[in-house]
């Protein structure tokens, strides 16, 4: 069966600092990947997504970036974060079917001071 | 554009009581419609997803939904909520529009009093 992982689970970042969050999906091959913040009492708002290694689809301008440098792992880095970029970040996958149900990760909880 | 409305920010029903969340959405072509169940602190899980045919969809824990073409909703239903289906609900439509995306409502959170 496919899992799905994230790390680190709770992330407390001071402004200006790196920001490396991983994700990485199992039993599977060529999965769509996808990076969504969800910030406090807010929906969900796509990042990023990915299609295949090394293709990257942005969806709002910010200071983050996504990398996928191999098939089933899907990285969003930040050089210096914001205290805007605090939010629960959560990375998806579906088949590479049109319209396949997304499967979530649990979560990583970045709090920026 | 495509967009999803959740009119509904939060909602408290009952334990036992029926539940309807509200779900309206905009989209050219024929939609395709998820609602996913996140509990606190946690990813999302799909409850039920309409593609074709049938326009009332079973899915897990006993929820249903209704996709009304007419009134673009998609509506999820039970009809008896229990404590355990506290949680914040979200309403997703997808697009085909430069790939496979999916976008989201911003959710209804459900309480439910005993």
């Amino acid at each position: 069966s496919q899992t799905i992982h994230q790390w680190p689970a709770t992330l407390v970042q001071p402004v200006g600092s790196p920001l490396s969050l991983e994700c990485t999906v199992e039993g599977t091959s060529n999965p769509n990947l996808y990076w969504y913040r969800q910030a406090a009492g807010r929906g969900l708002q796509l990042l990023f997504y990915s299609v295949g290694i090394g293709q990257i689809s942005s969806e709002v301008p910010q200071n983050l970036s996504a990398s996928r440098p191999q098939d089933r792992q899907f990285i969003l880095s930040s050089k210096k974060l914001l205290l805007s970029d605090s939010g629960f970040y959560l990375c998806a996958w579906s088949t590479n079917r049109m319209q396949e149900t997304q499967y979530f990760g649990p979560g990583t909880r970045l709090l920026v001071l | 554009a495509q967009s999803v409305t959740q009119p509904d920010i939060h909602i408290t029903v009952s334990e036992g009581a029926s539940l309807e969340l509200r779900c309206n959405y905009s989209y050219g072509a024929t939609p395709y419609l998820f609602w996913y169940v996140q509990s606190p602190g946690q990813g999302l899980q799909l409850l039920l997803k309409y593609f074709s045919g049938d326009t009332l969809v079973q899915g897990i824990k006993g929820f249903e939904a209704e996709f009304k073409r007419s009134q673009s909703s998609f509506n999820l239903r039970k009809p008896s909520v229990h404590w355990s289906d506290a949680a914040e609900y979200f309403c997703a439509v997808g697009t085909i529009a430069g790939g496979f995306k999916t976008i989201f409502g911003a959710g209804t959170r459900l309480f439910v009093k005993a």
